[in-house]
């Protein structure tokens, strides 16, 4: 069972550059989430999104865009990357039902030059 | 508002100590509580959760925590630490329906030889 998957695992953009991160689940779960962990700062919620055709802020929304692209998919979009950006990112999903219980990818590293 | 504070951002313990890792919330209601352990360069999984069942939850690799809702606290012990614990420890509570998790900043566990 692959779980939740992320692509691309690596990335290094210029200041100013776009960028999709992509995030795929098989364990048909309505929510989906993406949030960024930095050093001493644990892990903070961008986006999410509770059903197909939803989506919210999270903590930390500034500078990115999300889409629920259908069930399975939920993307993550930096439209003109900041080295602020600089981080690793985790898409995650979770079931409906049940008590809140999230199933992590493997994160993305991104680095903003 | 909830949050979650994870006190000591590393841990250090020898091989065969007692594992000791604090995590203190504030919930305006009973919350949802989770420990998750991240190995290098590998996304977060699930160590155990509390869902209002038993105070004393136990969850993989000999890991367990108690809910003590008088001292709001969800502290992680192991009786005996292995090498392989060596990892971060990130404790999280839930909020609302969404299951949205608020994560600690993490606590960094080493385990000397």
């Amino acid at each position: 069972n692959a779980g939740v998957t992320q692509t691309p695992k690596f990335q290094v953009l210029k200041t100013g550059q776009s960028m999709t991160l992509q995030c795929a689940q098989d364990m048909n779960h309505n929510s989906m989430y993406w949030y960024r962990q930095d050093p001493g700062m644990g892990l903070r919620l961008i986006y999410y999104s509770a059903s197909e055709g939803t989506t919210d802020k999270g903590e930390v929304p500034n500078g990115y865009n999300v889409s629920r692209l259908n069930k399975r998919e939920f993307s993550l979009r930096l439209e003109s990357a900041a080295p602020s950006q600089t981080s690793v990112y985790f898409c995650a999903s979770s079931g409906t039902g049940g008590t809140g219980e999230l199933f992590f990818g493997e994160g993305s590293r991104l680095t903003v030059l | 508002a909830q949050s979650v504070t994870q006190l000591g951002s590393h841990v250090s313990v020898s091989e065969g100590a007692l594992v000791l890792l604090r995590c203190n919330y504030s919930s305006s209601v009973p919350p949802y509580l989770f420990w998750y352990v991240q190995y290098p360069n590998q996304g977060l999984q699930l160590l155990l959760k509390y869902t209002s069942a038993a105070t004393l939850v136990k969850g993989i690799n000999g890991f367990e925590a108690e809910f003590k809702k008088s001292e709001t606290s969800f502290h992680l012990t192991k009786p005996s630490a292995h090498m392989s614990d060596a990892a971060e420890y990130f404790c999280a509570v839930s909020i609302g329906s969404s299951y949205k998790l608020i994560f600690g900043s993490g606590t960094r566990l080493l385990v000397r030889p």
